[in-house]
Parts: C-alpha cells; structure tokens; sequence
C-alpha cells in the first residue's frame, strides 16, 4: 500500500532536548511538508522540500530543522531552541509542489515537559 | 486578519439535517481551493476540491465565489459519522492555508 509514515505516534521528551520525527513515503512524490498543529488552531507550515537535497523554510521555522537526502524520507528535529515545542506534527507530501492536494501521515503528538 | 477564516463551532445537528459551512478568504491571488476532513485526533484527508461551478458529492456540495472571496460547503441527510472538523484550506501559488477548522457534531 502506497502511503505516508510517520514515527512514533507519541513522543515524550524533556526540556532541553533535540528530538527527530521520521517522516516515509512510498508515493513518489516529489514535495514533501512538515506541519504543526495547536488545539483550535489551523495548521501551520514549518519546511517544505521540492526535491532532493533542497528545503525552504515555512512561516514557523525557527527552532526547527529538516533535511532531505532521499526523496522518500524528510526528517524534522525539534531543536531545544524551540521555545513551545509541544504540539501535533504533521507530514504531508504532494507530487509536486503546485499540486493542490496534499497527503498526510498519521502525525507525531510531542510533548515536551 | 487570518487569511482563511472560518466558524469555529461547533455546529451541533441532528441526524438528517442539513449543514453549511462557510470560510472566507483574503488573497484574491489564491489559486485553488478544497476542503479537508479532520476526525478528532486524525490527520487531515481531502474531502472535495471546490470550483466556481460548484460540485457535488454524494450529499456534499462545494461552491467558491471568487468575487466575494467565499467558499461553502453543504451536507445533506446528515450521518453520525461525518461528524468532524472540516477545513477550508486555499492553494496560493503551492502554499497551502489552512482555516483553523469548524467542528461538527451530528447527534441520534
């Protein structure tokens, strides 16, 4: 089955520490996404990946990074630098960039404490 | 001002009714437009693009306004199970924008 992995479904880390979420997909495409989401609130674009070995930064980057070595796998570390780390993170990926629709992974729940 | 704005809710409905949703939008660059389905603690799926036509799924109806900047969305014959949060999200120049969602809750 073709789709969007994400691991794990519950992280729980302490202040202070960096922690990777693993993002796979088997679709073959080309841009991939990684969101955060807050209770009540819409979500909100931290990276975006067009292709290998190239990411941009979304509105909320800071505190954030990505990369993208394989187009199946982009990777997000929350870094402690992130000042409210504790959210649902999401990753999406699309054939390409201008392609309307997107498809989701599961999500990460973080909490951080 | 959000860029996409909807009714939080929730919208509490009885089965068999029927529901609309509205959102509206504030960059007149924005190029496409969907909405999203969200069960409560899910990830976001794709429930129908939405055209100037207008389109119709089964008992969803999606209609975009381009000069009043406004998209709908219509449920009839309410079901227990499309109790949900639905996002209005718009495509500007690949960015997706997501409206922070509105709640709906179908009761028996």
């Amino acid at each position: 089955d073709g789709g969007i992995t994400q691991s794990p479904k519950y992280l729980f880390r302490k202040e202070g520490q960096n922690v990777t979420l693993s993002c796979e997909q088997n679709l073959n495409h080309d841009a991939m996404y990684w969101y955060r989401q807050d209770p009540g609130q819409g979500l909100r674009l931290i990276y975006y990946s067009q292709i290998v070995n190239d990411f941009q930064k979304g509105d909320i980057a800071e505190g954030y990074s990505v990369s993208r070595e394989k187009k199946e796998s982009f990777p997000l570390t929350v870094t402690s630098a992130q000042k409210n780390p504790t959210a649902f993170y999401l990753c999406a990926s699309s054939p390409t960039r201008q392609a309307g629709e997107q498809y989701f992974g599961p999500g990460t729940r973080l909490t951080v404490t | 001002r959000k860029e996409v704005e909807q009714d939080p809710g929730p919208f509490n409905v009885p089965e068999g009714a029927t529901v609309a949703f509205n959102c509206t939008y504030s960059n007149s660059a924005s190029q496409s437009f969907f909405w999203y389905r969200q069960d409560c603690r899910k990830e976001p799926k794709l429930l129908m693009s939405v055209y100037s036509s207008g389109n119709e799924d089964g008992r969803f109806t999606a209609q975009l306004n381009r000069a009043s900047q406004y998209i709908s969305l219509l449920i009839r014959d309410s079901k227990l199970s499309d109790s949900a949060t639905y996002l209005c999200v718009v495509n500007r120049e690949g960015k997706l924008i997501f409206g922070q969602g509105t709640t709906l809750q179908v009761k028996p």
